[in-house]
Formats: C-alpha cells, sequence, structure tokens
C-alpha cells in the first residue's frame, strides 16, 4: 500500500528550540500539503507545493514556520523557535495533481508539544 | 471566503440506529468535494468526493449526497466500528483560487453496541 509518510511520529521539545518534520509524499505525486490540527481550530492548511514550488503558504506564521521541498521525495515544515501555542498535530498529504480533483491522502501525522 | 459548517459537533446512536451528518459549504466553484474518516491518533482517511449536484456514492454502510449547498453523509445500521470523526472539505475552482482542501470542524460519531 502506498503512504505518505512523516518523522517523527512524537516530538516533544522545549519552547524556542528549532522543529524540523518531515514527509515522504507518495510516489508520483506532485502536489504536497502541510496540515496543522487542534482541537480549536480543527485541520488548518499552512502551505503547499506543486511540482516543488510553493503554491500557498498564506496559513503559516511567516516569522517562524518554513516549509520547503528539497525534492520530489522529500518535504520539510520547520519551526524556529518553537513556542508551546505550536503544540499540535502536523499532517503532511499528497496527491497526484491536485487540478485534476485527485485524492489527497494523508500521513498520519507528527504530534509535537512545546513545553 | 470558502466556508465548510459540519452538524451536529457530535453524535451518539445505538448500533443499527441510522442517521444522517451535515456538511453546508459555500463555495466560489466548486471542484470536489470529500468526506474523511479521522480514528483517534491518525490521518484523515479518503472515503468519496462528490464533484456536481445530485452525485451520490456509497461504501458499505456509508452513502453520501450532494445539492448546491451542501452534503450529506447517511450511515445506515451503524456498527461500533463506524466510530469515528467525519470530514467534510471543499475544494473551489473559482478566481484566484489555488486549489485548497478547506475542511470542516468535523462530527465526532459514537456508536454504542
Amino acid at each position: 500500500d502506498a503512504r505518505v509518510t512523516q518523522t517523527p511520529r512524537h516530538k516533544v521539545t522545549e519552547m524556542g528550540q528549532e522543529v524540523t518534520m518531515r514527509c515522504q509524499p507518495i510516489l508520483g505525486h506532485n502536489t504536497v500539503f502541510w496540515y496543522r490540527q487542534t482541537m480549536m481550530q480543527g485541520l488548518e492548511l499552512l502551505a503547499y507545493f506543486r511540482n516543488r514550488a510553493p503554491l500557498d503558504d498564506s496559513g503559516m506564521p511567516k516569522d517562524r514556520f518554513s516549509a520547503e521541498m528539497p525534492d520530489a521525495t522529500l518535504a520539510t515544515l520547520k519551526i524556529q523557535p518553537s513556542e508551546p501555542r505550536d503544540s499540535a498535530v502536523y499532517f503532511c498529504a499528497s496527491a497526484r495533481d491536485l487540478y485534476s480533483g485527485n485524492t489527497i491522502y494523508f500521513g498520519e501525522g507528527s504530534w509535537l508539544t512545546v513545553v | 471566503e470558502d466556508q465548510v459548517t459540519q452538524s451536529p459537533e457530535a453524535l451518539r446512536l445505538q448500533e443499527g440506529e441510522s442517521s444522517s451528518l451535515n456538511c453546508s459549504y459555500t463555495v466560489s466553484g466548486l471542484r470536489g468535494l470529500f468526506w474523511y474518516r479521522q480514528d483517534p491518533g491518525k490521518g484523515p482517511e479518503f472515503l468519496f468526493t462528490l464533484y456536481s449536484a445530485g452525485e451520490e456514492k456509497e461504501k458499505e454502510r456509508l452513502k453520501a449526497t450532494l445539492t448546491k449547498k451542501e452534503s450529506f453523509l447517511h450511515i445506515t445500521a451503524p456498527k461500533p466500528e463506524d466510530s469515528a470523526t467525519y470530514l467534510c472539505a471543499v475544494q473551489g475552482s473559482g478566481s484566484g483560487n489555488t486549489g485548497k482542501l478547506i475542511f470542516g470542524q468535523g462530527t465526532t460519531l459514537q456508536v454504542k453496541p
């Protein structure tokens, strides 16, 4: 079964530390999303890429968050410096081609706790 | 602005008691409406995509329907294993829309034996 792979699955870090989350999209998928999920806000779109180019990162706090796709098999989401309010589950998702209405598949998430 | 509202927030059913979940949406040009299921500690799992009003899709005890303003997820004779949070999302195709998925807050379903 092809699946989106995320690492780490769980991370506890201290406020002020840098956090990097990684995602391997499904092979052949050209669109990659980063979502954040909290009880209060639900699923919020942070950023997404098509063919490795950023399409929309308006949902991402620019001062501390950054998202990149160094190559087609790796997407990263970095928080520097981290704050307690960043505690959430971060999901990566991928689709074969966004504009063709293809199914978007989610990873299992990275559970981040900032203390 | 594209928006999705799901109701109810939570639903408790007895096993075998059929019901429906609602997803109301506003979007400038609907490219697709998606239903996902999410179990605790897991990522959302794809269920259905609906593209146009009048369309229906079925999978086991679930049936999704779509109108111009809302979608329903009908659950027939549910079982305890259907307990999960059900998420609705829309993808717009209007001018300036970059195709992103906008999610509702979800409906948490609990089915008791």
